[in-house]
């Protein structure tokens, strides 16, 4: 079992604003980073630490924290945003790696 | 361009070893935190285990008897080995580079795992 928790399942309207959440004790300590993985294909980082984009990531991804929950927010969602999103970050001793088991996303 | 590649057997017999190694080119393996991840078919990210800069080495606990994590500083490069795989084994195995992030305005940190290797299925079947 994860010691981050995900809704398993997601659905957004194009052009609409869609929030994704993942809840774990360990986000009070360290922020959680936020994973975009279409099929096939290795993960990629969309968002890590206060909100920051990696160069290359549209802006209408965006982060946010608030306790013990981190989530990804996607403002004006495309059909190539579809896809599973994962929340990472360190357990509550810092020592571990942790993932959230994962949101699939999909675009209407 | 820091650039990650697994390598090792596709197949791998039940009850044996399972042996890859992730080959680190436009950084020294010497900084940041490098770890072993797995994806079993149509499932979620499992973390196995990191190297760190200094040579730390930590395991998932669910795993942690079975799994060993080595680095060779000379080839820049470092392996994961598997020991005493079944069938649930059976995943993609990624390595990736783990990197710290401080934020000085909220006094918080976290790490997040900015390069991954593009993954390589192995299989456990006799």
């Amino acid at each position: 079992s994860s010691e981050l928790t995900q809704d398993p399942a997601v659905s957004v309207a194009l052009g609409q604003t869609v929030r994704i959440t993942c809840q774990g004790d360990s986000l009070r300590s360290y922020y959680a980073s936020w994973y975009q993985q279409k099929p096939g294909q290795a993960p990629v980082v969309v968002i890590y630490g206060n909100n920051n984009r990696p160069s290359g990531i549209p802006d209408r991804f965006s982060g946010s924290r608030s306790g013990n929950t981190a989530s990804l927010t996607i403002t004006g969602a495309q059909a190539e945003d579809e896809a599973d999103y994962y929340c990472n970050s360190r357990d509550s001793s810092g020592a571990r790696l942790v993932f959230g088991g994962g949101t699939k996303l999909t675009v209407l | 361009q820091v650039q990650l590649q697994e390598s090792g057997p596709g197949v791998v017999e039940p009850s044996e070893t399972l042996s890859l190694t992730c080959t680190v080119s436009g950084d020294s393996i010497s900084r940041n935190y490098w770890s072993w991840i797995r994806q079993p078919p149509g499932r979620g990210l499992e973390w196995l285990g990191y190297i760190s800069y200094s040579g730390n080495i930590n395991y998932n606990p669910s795993l942690r008897s079975r799994v060993t994590i080595s680095v060779d500083t000379s080839k820049n490069h470092f392996s994961l080995k598997l020991s005493s795989v079944t069938a649930a084994d059976t995943a993609v195995y990624y390595c990736a580079r783990e990197t710290y992030y401080y934020d000085n305005v909220n006094y918080l940190g976290g790490y997040y795992l900015d390069y991954w290797g593009q993954g390589t299925l192995v299989t456990v079947s006799s």
